[in-house]
C-alpha cells in the first residue's frame, strides 16, 4: 500500500515569494494528483500529472516517476493562494482506484 | 448536475442514532468514491464504487458503516450507532475514466455525533 508523505506540513511566504511543496510516495504509480483545499473546506482537484510538468496559471506540477516524488510550485504568490495543498496516489500503485492523500501543506501568503 | 452534491449539508445527531448521507456524482461519472476528514486531520479513503465492479469497502473503519449505489447514480453512506469519533466531513468525489481524469469533490457533509 502507497504512503504518502508531504513537506513542509505549514508554509509562511510573503506576497510574491516562490512557493515549492514537496509530495513523495512509496509505490510505482501512473498518475499523481495535487489538490486544494479551500480555508472554507472545499476540496478543487488542481493537476493529474503522469510525467513531466504541467502548468495552469501561476501554478506549475512537476513529477518524476524513476524517484518517485512530485513538486508544486506557485510563482509569484498572492494572499488567495492561502489554502492546503494536498497530494494524493492510487493506493495501490497504477492510476487507478481509491487514493491515498497525503497530511497537507498549508500556505499562508502575507501581503 | 454541474458538479457533485451532498446532501444534508450538515447534520447533528445523538450517539447510537443512525445517520444516511446522500452524494449525487456528476451524470456519467462511473467512478464514486466516500472520504472522511476528521477535524484537523487528513483525508481517509473509505470506499470506492466503480462501475458494475464490486465495491473496493477497504476503507470502513467498522461494520457501522456501509455504502450503497444505484447503478451509475446515486450513493448513500450509511453510519448506524453513530459514536462521537465518527464527528468528521463526510466528502463524496466521482469521476469518469479513473486514471486519466482526476475526481471532482463535492462540499462534504459535516457531520457532529453529540
Amino acid at each position: 500500500k502507497n504512503e504518502v508523505e508531504q513537506s513542509p506540513q505549514n508554509l509562511t511566504a510573503q506576497e510574491g515569494e516562490f512557493i515549492t511543496i514537496n509530495c513523495s510516495y512509496s509505490v510505482g504509480i501512473s498518475a499523481l494528483h495535487w489538490l486544494q483545499q479551500h480555508p472554507g473546506g472545499g476540496i478543487v482537484s488542481l493537476f493529474m500529472l503522469s510525467s513531466g510538468k504541467k502548468k495552469h496559471g501561476r501554478l506549475i506540477a512537476t513529477i518524476n516517476i524513476q524517484e518517485k516524488h512530485s513538486s508544486l510550485h506557485i510563482t509569484a504568490s498572492h494572499p488567495r493562494d492561502s489554502a492546503v495543498y494536498i497530494c494524493a496516489a492510487p493506493s495501490y500503485g497504477g492510476s487507478q482506484g481509491n487514493l491515498i492523500f497525503g497530511k497537507g501543506t498549508k500556505l499562508s501568503v502575507k501581503p | 448536475g454541474a458538479g457533485v452534491s451532498q446532501s444534508p449539508s450538515n447534520k447533528v445527531t445523538e450517539k447510537g442514532k443512525d445517520v444516511e448521507l446522500r452524494c449525487d456524482p456528476i451524470s456519467g461519472h462511473t467512478a464514486l468514491y466516500w472520504y472522511r476528514q476528521r477535524l484537523g486531520q487528513g483525508l481517509e479513503f473509505l470506499i470506492y464504487f466503480q462501475g458494475n465492479s464490486a465495491p473496493d469497502k477497504s476503507g470502513l473503519p467498522s461494520d457501522r458503516f456501509s455504502a450503497e449505489r444505484t447503478g451509475e447514480s446515486v450513493s448513500t453512506l450509511t453510519i448506524q450507532r453513530t459514536q462521537q469519533e465518527d464527528s468528521a466531513v463526510y466528502l463524496c468525489a466521482s469521476n469518469n475514466a479513473p486514471g486519466t481524469t482526476p475526481p471532482v469533490f463535492g462540499p462534504g457533509t459535516r457531520l457532529t455525533v453529540t
